[in-house]
């Protein structure tokens, strides 16, 4: 069954420093697609980014990016120059069945707060 | 443009009750999936539904019902409420196409938190 880990519960970081939140993820289907979430106290989970088990090149948007290591099934986030406004928690979450119709599966998330 | 649209954001229950959350998708999304999400948990699919039907469903009992409606708004119902049910309740809202996965990106509401006495 697939299964997606964040170790660290939380996690603290300066402002304006880089900081990197880990996921590894376990599946053993072919192809999947790798997603992070950010949900702050509002509730709402806010799309990220996204890594396709097939792309090349990690992604990036923006301040983020995925360091995706395929062999060791991680797919860590990074997010660089912190901002206050990125405290919040932050979800791993993995597509798992082919095609645009499969649900996502969760990890338990890490808390990220940014010390100013 | 609105996102995903969910009420009530608030309500409190006792156990045995029924509740019916609503959600309302993105405008040009047709493919609505409701998620729980306990305290300190990540989500759980609960179930998505796309043309007015059941098309997935996650590990939960019959307690737990939906329905989609012609204008792909829709509707999560619980009956005979316990104390675990007490969660925040997400709505996301998707496009099914035929492309591969990245496409599919769901966009959430911020929940309708529910708490069971």
């Amino acid at each position: 069954a697939q299964k997606i880990t964040q170790t660290q519960p939380g996690m603290f970081v300066q402002e304006k420093e880089a900081v990197t939140l880990d996921c590894t993820y376990d599946t053993s289907d072919q192809s999947y697609g790798l997603f992070w979430y950010k949900q702050p106290s509002s509730g709402e989970m806010i799309f990220l980014i996204y890594q396709g088990s097939y792309d090349e090149q990690n992604a990036t948007e923006g301040r983020y990016s995925l360091n995706f290591q395929k062999a060791r099934k991680s797919a860590n986030l990074v997010i660089s120059a912190s901002q206050l406004g990125d405290s919040a928690m932050y979800f791993c979450a993995m597509r798992d069945l082919p095609g645009s119709q499969g649900n996502l599966i969760f990890g338990k998330g890490t808390k990220l707060s940014v010390k100013p | 443009d609105a996102g995903v649209t969910q009420s009530p954001t608030h309500l409190i229950k006792t156990r045995g009750q029924q509740v019916t959350l609503r959600c309302s998708p993105k405008s040009g999304h047709d493919t609505v999936s409701w998620y729980q999400q306990a305290l300190g948990q990540g989500p759980q699919f609960i179930f998505q539904y796309y043309e007015e039907e059941e098309r997935q469903r996650g590990n939960f009992p019959d307690r737990f019902s939906g329905h989609q409606f012609p204008n792909y708004s829709s509707e999560l119902n619980v009956n005979a409420l316990l104390l675990g049910d007490s969660a925040l309740y997400l709505c996301a809202s998707s496009l099914t196409s035929g492309r591969a996965f990245g496409a599919n990106v769901l966009t959430f509401g911020a929940g309708s938190r529910l708490t069971v006495l």
